[in-house]
């Protein structure tokens, strides 16, 4: 089956760190790139990041810059979210999301994970 | 930044009308450009991209139109499984941006 499952959401204090993991199966990982959707409670949909197939070119969201990193294994056929410096502003469900070859609309969602920064 | 504004921001239709979806884009991102449907408790899923075309399972009842700065996103005659919350995206230019959102409800 083709999906994304998302995992490593959770509670944490602001000023802490989280890494969220994306784990794509049924398809071609390495050929697709990658990115990085949260939605914060009630709110709607905000790009995080996004990985480049191939050249592994990166890009942020000027609110995340800085204190977060976007990575991937195609060994693994995974994508790594590190956040670090979390503010509760952070807080929203994060989706993983897959865009077809040069281009960056989304075709294919995972189902997301919670992360929450609180004390 | 591109800004997306979506109208209106809720719809209020009855089964078997017709429902019409608005965004434009604060510049111009020619049709590098999607929709997406959202139901409670679940991820975006793709409808429209490339403004026009409609993505893979996607029924004929969904039509996208536009380029540039304007779009619409058509639903010929709503079924109960469409009652959700549409996001228009553009993806011309960096950073990506999603539109508001505009709720479709009865």
């Amino acid at each position: 089956e083709v999906q994304l499952v998302e995992s490593g959401g959770g509670l944490v204090n602001p000023g802490g760190s989280l890494r969220l993991s994306c784990v794509a199966s049924g398809f071609s990982f390495s050929s697709y790139s990658m990115t990085w959707v949260r939605q914060a409670p009630g709110k709607g949909l905000e790009w995080v990041s996004s990985m480049r197939a191939g050249n592994n070119d990166i890009f942020y969201a000027d609110s995340v810059k800085g204190r977060f990193t976007i990575s991937r294994d195609n060994s693994q056929n995974s994508l790594f979210l590190q956040m670090s410096y979390l503010r509760a502003e952070d807080t929203a469900v994060y989706y993983c999301a897959r865009a077809p070859a040069d281009y960056w609309y989304f075709d294919l969602w995972g189902r997301g994970t919670l992360v929450t920064v609180s004390s | 930044e591109i800004v997306m504004t979506q109208s209106p921001a809720t719809l209020s239709v009855s089964p078997g009308e017709r429902a019409t979806l608005s965004c434009r884009a604060s510049q111009s991102v020619t049709t590098n450009f999607a929709w997406y449907q959202q139901k409670p408790g679940q991820a975006p899923r793709l409808l429209i991209y490339a403004a026009s075309t409609r993505a893979t399972g996607v029924p004929a009842r969904f039509s996208g139109s536009g380029s540039g700065t304007e779009f619409t996103l058509t639903i010929s005659s709503l079924q109960s499984e469409d009652f959700a919350v549409y996001y228009c995206h553009q993806h011309n230019m960096w950073p990506l941006t999603f539109g508001q959102g505009t709720k479709v409800e009865i």
